[in-house]
């Protein structure tokens, strides 16, 4: 069955610094898909980052940067130059299916970026 | 910026009462999903529909039930609220089709029982 770790239940960072949130996941299929969520204050989950099991090349988006390695069933997140507004709590999931009913969370990581 | 809307976002009700949270998406998305989220920040899915009158369990089990009459409405209700539904509903949905893409969530509903 699908799985997914995130072991950091929370982070706690002086602004400006750099901070890796870890995930690693575990699935017996070979297609499947790697997602990130930011959920801010307000509630909602916003869509960071999806990746299909067959492309490994890392991500960067602006401050946002993403290192998925098979071989070791990571898909970890890096913020450079961490913000305030950085300050949330981060999902990482995993999806077998093309259809997201079987999609799996990871318990989060509550990021705060302190001033 | 997400088009879906959740109603209310904060309830407190007493046992025994029926409740009904709304949701609704003004994107034309045929997925809809509804997610419980524990107060430990973990994510589970309880429902999800594919379409007008479609509607599946999740793989966590959940006493709520949930109707799909409207493309744009997935409202899920509880007949008899008791303190262990005490808990924050997430809505979402989804683009139909292959590839499977992003969910989109609303701001969420904080349900409190006591």
């Amino acid at each position: 069955a699908q799985k997914v770790t995130q072991a950091q239940t929370e982070i706690s960072v002086v602004e400006k610094e750099d901070v890796t949130l870890d995930c690693v996941y575990e699935t017996r299929d070979t297609t499947y898909y790697l997602f990130w969520y930011k959920q801010p204050p307000s509630g909602e989950l916003v869509f960071l980052i999806r990746r299909n099991s067959f492309d490994e090349q890392n991500e960067i988006s602006g401050r946002y940067s993403w290192n998925f390695q098979k071989s070791t069933s990571s898909f970890n997140f890096t913020i450079t130059a961490s913000q305030v507004v950085d300050s949330a709590v981060y999902f990482c999931a995993l999806s077998e299916s093309p259809h997201n009913n079987d999609m799996r969370f990871g318990a989060g990581t509550r990021l705060t970026v302190k001033p | 910026e997400a088009d879906i809307y959740q109603t209310p976002r904060y309830l407190v009700i007493g046992t025994g009462k029926k409740i009904t949270l709304e949701c609704s998406q003004t994107m034309g998305h045929d997925k809809m999903y509804w997610y419980q989220q524990d107060p430990g920040m973990e994510l589970h899915l309880i429902h999800y529909s594919y379409g007008v009158n479609s509607t599946e369990k999740g793989d966590l089990s959940s006493e709520s039930t949930v109707s799909r009459i409207r493309t744009e409405h997935f409202p899920l209700t509880l007949e008899s609220a008791r303190p262990s539904h005490t808990s924050q509903y997430l809505c979402a949905s989804s683009e139909s089709g292959g590839d499977t893409g992003e969910l989109f969530f609303g701001e969420g509903s904080r349900l409190t029982v006591l």
